[in-house]
């Protein structure tokens, strides 16, 4: 069965440098994969999709990588803000249903001043 | 304007109580979603309707009843509640079946006494 892993459940950087995140796949080829924050007590919300066709995806200071050989997205916050703490999930459309998303674990990200 | 709405914001009940969650999305989607997320934090996708329409159901014991009036609301009442149904349970929506971005509310956290 497809799986996703989001290898760190916790991230923490300093002010200014630029955050990492990581979100590995098995048992898929997916057509697409979506990166979505989500704040405390807060539904996800969505920031980036980045298709199997595209290397990369940017917006703004947010750029989104897409290996499918690795089966491996990276996913770049430069000039990281304390604003920008929050968990960050990675999400596949389903084997089974392609209307429906799989979403990873998350990673909390937090940005000290 | 809030796109995708839910109500109650908390609920606290007794296990074997019978209680209803609200969804309401004033986007026009199609397609709509009830999400639950553990205390681990794993999203985990519980239904889909399209145009009022069950499509998917993953595996949710029949406890958990959908229910959609109209395209732009999908309720869930859910039976007999246990323990183990404390979580948070967002609703969400997209454009239509095959559009991949999704919209979450807001959540609803209840908690089973």
């Amino acid at each position: 069965s497809q799986k996703i892993e989001q290898n760190s459940e916790a991230l923490n950087i300093q002010e200014g440098k630029t955050a990492t995140l990581t979100c590995n796949y098995t048992n898929y080829s997916p057509a697409y994969l979506q990166w979505y924050r989500q704040d405390p007590g807060r539904g996800p919300v969505f920031l980036l999709l980045i298709r199997e066709n595209e290397k990369e995806k940017r917006k703004e200071r947010l750029k989104v990588t897409f290996d499918t050989t690795l089966k491996q997205s990276l996913f770049h916050i430069t000039a990281s803000q304390p604003a920008d703490s929050a968990t960050y999930l990675c999400a596949l459309p389903s084997v089974g249903s392609q209307g429906n998303l799989i979403f990873g674990k998350g990673t909390k990200l937090s940005v000290k001043p | 304007d809030t796109a995708v709405s839910q109500t109650p914001k908390y609920l606290v009940t007794q296990m074997g109580n019978d209680k209803s969650i609200k969804c309401e999305q004033n986007l026009g989607h199609d397609t709509m979603y009830w999400y639950k997320q553990d205390s681990k934090k794993f999203l985990k996708i519980m239904f889909s309707y399209n145009n009022k329409e069950l499509i998917i159901n993953e595996t949710v014991p029949n406890r958990f009843s959908p229910k959609s009036p109209d395209k732009a609301h999908l309720n869930l009442h859910i039976n007999s509640l246990e323990l183990g149904d404390s979580a948070v349970y967002f609703c969400a929506s997209s454009q239509d079946w095959l559009q991949e971005t999704q919209y979450f509310g807001p959540g609803t956290r209840l908690l089973v006494l």
